[in-house]
């Protein structure tokens, strides 16, 4: 079936050093989104990518979505203490309508 | 507009008892998802509904679990028998019948513990 697979798990950066999520698919999607979940909170979205080649930019928070639409990025700039938190891509093949997740990775930052 | 809401938001069980999770979608959503959240675990698929049909229950437990979403009502995901593995955060999501393509709005989650 369907797997989305996201690394690092884990990530502790100094506060202002830059951080980067990568998840990749084991199917072509149609589109990937990314959400962001703090400790103890529900996931919120943050983004969604459909083209092939897509990079998009919120802020500090910039997303790239592959060319092959099999894997996708986030990168943040200069992380700060409002960072803090689990990271989740999200992505759906073509013709599903279900959303499969990546297992996160979570950021920690150090003051 | 409210958002997703779910209840209970804690729910605690002993072992053979039943667990009944509610989630009302956001106005004028008609699509629901359930995912299940192990601590320190991404997000597990269980259910996609629509309003009185279940579209994809691939991610659902063979035995013991159950989903329905009413035509009037909350979505309802039910539990029999809960064992221990079962402690999880169950989350809620919802999106528009238009854009069942687009992001999900999640609800803050039922914590369920089995004792």
């Amino acid at each position: 079936g369907q797997q989305v697979m996201q690394i690092p798990q884990y990530q502790h950066v100094q506060e202002g050093e830059d951080f980067t999520t990568y998840c990749n698919s084991s199917t072509t999607l149609s589109n990937i989104q990314w959400y962001k979940q703090r400790p103890g909170g529900h996931p919120v979205f943050l983004i969604q990518l459909v083209k092939s080649g897509e990079v998009k930019k919120q802020k500090r928070l910039t997303f790239l979505f592959g060319e092959a639409k099999k894997n996708s990025s986030l990168h943040i700039t200069a992380t700060q203490t409002t960072d803090v938190g689990t990271y989740f891509c999200a992505g759906r093949v073509t013709g599903a309508q279900k959303l499969v997740f990546g297992q996160g990775t979570r950021l920690t930052i150090n003051p | 507009n409210a958002g997703v809401m779910q209840n209970p938001r804690h729910l605690v069980r002993r072992r053979g008892q039943e667990a009944r999770l509610r989630c009302s979608p956001m106005k004028g959503h008609s699509h629901v998802y359930w995912y299940r959240q192990l601590p320190e675990e991404g997000l597990k698929f269980m259910v996609y509904l629509q309003k009185e049909n279940i579209i994809d229950e691939s991610g659902m437990p063979k035995e013991r679990f159950s989903a329905e979403f009413p035509k009037e009502g909350p979505s309802i995901l039910r539990i029999q028998q809960v064992v221990r593995g079962d402690s999880a955060a169950y989350f809620c999501a919802s999106s528009p019948p238009s854009r069942h393509t687009g992001e999900l709005f999640f609800g803050e989650g039922s914590r369920l513990t089995v004792l």
